[in-house]
């Protein structure tokens, strides 16, 4: 089994629903705020990522929102569906820096 | 394309034991580092690479050595293990180009590692 995400933060959502995973970041020069996605027992994958220049971003079923003025980003996936459940993580990236730093992580987990 | 291969994808040592972690990517990406993540706490950055013969310190690097003597490859080392270091290490992999775009990591699948 996957220990990683023992007493991480939980959203449990229905099937086809949407939903909304918030993260605060610390660091105000951070250019770059990225999602991550990982499914138990492998990797981390690469979602979305938005430039601190902007407000919003949309991809597949997924959009962005960051808001600077008080250091929010969130992650909405529309019509959740079973293959979505996964811990997700909010990173930081500065221009030109080779460290992403990344958050705790939320669990997302999907009722069918 | 395999992308971001490791090997072991589990080990148990004893303490201090040493042991080397394996990583190699196929994408002929210039940027590679090692994460660890430790339930609860996301995943922190060990050390990173920006190409061959270039290596640098992440949040963690204390009791883990690297090198990068070829693009493809960037093994991760333990000199000397101690339970602190049980955790999931991960390797990760992207361009770094300097475009103004993010660069998306490529992680591997991990390698569980436990110190008795």
């Amino acid at each position: 089994g996957e220990s990683v995400g023992l007493h991480l933060p939980t959203l449990s959502v229905q099937e086809g629903d949407n939903s909304i995973i918030n993260c605060a970041y610390s660091n105000s020069a951070s250019d770059y705020f990225i999602w991550y996605k990982q499914e138990s027992g492998k990797g981390p994958q690469f979602i979305i990522d938005i430039r601190s220049n902007m407000d919003k971003r949309q991809g597949q079923r997924v959009t962005v929102l960051l808001n600077k003025t008080v250091k929010h980003l969130s992650l909405q996936i529309a019509a959740t569906q079973p293959g979505d459940s996964a811990v997700y993580f909010c990173a930081e990236n500065t221009w030109g820096g080779f460290k992403t730093i990344f958050g705790a992580g939320t669990r997302l987990f999907v009722k069918a | 394309n395999a992308g971001v291969t490791q090997t072991p994808k589990f080990q148990v040592l004893k303490t201090g034991q040493s042991m080397t972690l394996q990583c190699a990517q196929d994408m002929n990406h210039e940027y590679m580092s090692w994460y660890r993540q430790d339930p609860g706490m996301g995943l922190r950055l060990i050390h990173y690479s920006v190409g061959a013969g270039i290596t640098d310190q992440g949040e963690v690097p204390n009791g883990y050595n690297v090198s990068r003597s070829t693009t493809e490859d960037f093994p991760l080392r333990l000199l000397s293990a101690a339970p602190s270091q049980t955790s999931v290490y991960f390797c990760a992999s992207s361009y770094t180009e300097t475009s103004g775009e993010y660069n998306e990591q490529f992680f591997g699948p991990g390698t569980r590692l436990t110190v008795l």
